[in-house]
């Protein structure tokens, strides 16, 4: 079965401060997409990123990192420098590569920047 | 990258009564899928809709609670029956992704009183 742990249900920092959001991920498939999203208090769900399992290479997006690791399952997020916008739940997502949008998520991680 | 619109963003429904969300695509996708988050809650998968055929549940999702229509390519609806309180929660739909994201509709915010 697949399963996605986003083990830090809420997280608070200080604006400015470097935060790292972490996903660990359960699958048996060998091809498989993971995903990143962020959900501000307005509902909506805003795509930050997606990654192929066969495509390890790390990406960078402004103030955004992710890491992906097959080898510990895992595909953390950083935000550098954060900012009081960024202030939000992000979910990380898994889905198997035959699954079109069918996404299991992860239960999420409340970030709260504080200035 | 496609674009969802779903509406209505939100409703205040009183129990026992029925209210159908829809989602309009901008272009053609084989596969919509509607979510369920309840407050606090992650994102649920209720099910999949085809068009041309019934559309697929997710466990613990029936059809007669949340009937889904998918008429054709670009849209589909799904209707929340029979409303309680529990029921209170955000909708969301989906497409296939393109190359590059699963795109979402911008949810709909239930709230049954």
């Amino acid at each position: 079965a697949q399963k996605v742990t986003q083990a830090q249900t809420e997280i608070s920092v200080v604006e400015k401060e470097d935060v790292t959001l972490d996903c660990v991920y359960e699958t048996r498939d060998t091809t498989y997409y993971l995903f990143w999203y962020k959900q501000p208090p307005s509902g909506e769900l805003v795509f930050l990123i997606r990654r192929n399992s066969f495509d390890e290479q790390n990406e960078i997006s402004g103030r955004y990192s992710w890491n992906f690791q097959k080898s510990t399952s895992s595909f953390n997020f950083t935000i550098t420098a954060s900012q009081v916008v960024d202030s939000a739940v992000y979910f990380c997502a898994l889905s198997s590569y035959n699954q079109g949008g069918k996404l299991i998520f992860g239960q999420g991680t409340e970030l709260s920047v504080k200035p | 990258s496609a674009v969802i619109s779903q509406k209505p963003s939100r409703d205040i429904c009183q129990r026992g009564t029925s209210l159908t969300i829809q989602c309009q695509v901008d272009s053609q996708v084989t596969m919509m899928f509607w979510y369920r988050q309840q407050p606090g809650q992650s994102l649920t998968l209720i099910a999949t809709a085809n068009q041309g055929s019934e559309a697929t549940y997710e466990s613990g999702f029936v059809i007669d609670k949340f009937p889904i229509s998918r008429p054709n390519l670009t849209f589909s609806t799904l209707t929340v029956s029979n409303m309680s309180p529990e029921d209170s929660s955000i909708y969301l739909c989906s497409g296939d992704f393109t190359n590059t994201e699963a795109f979402f509709g911008q949810g709909t915010r239930l709230t049954v009183v």
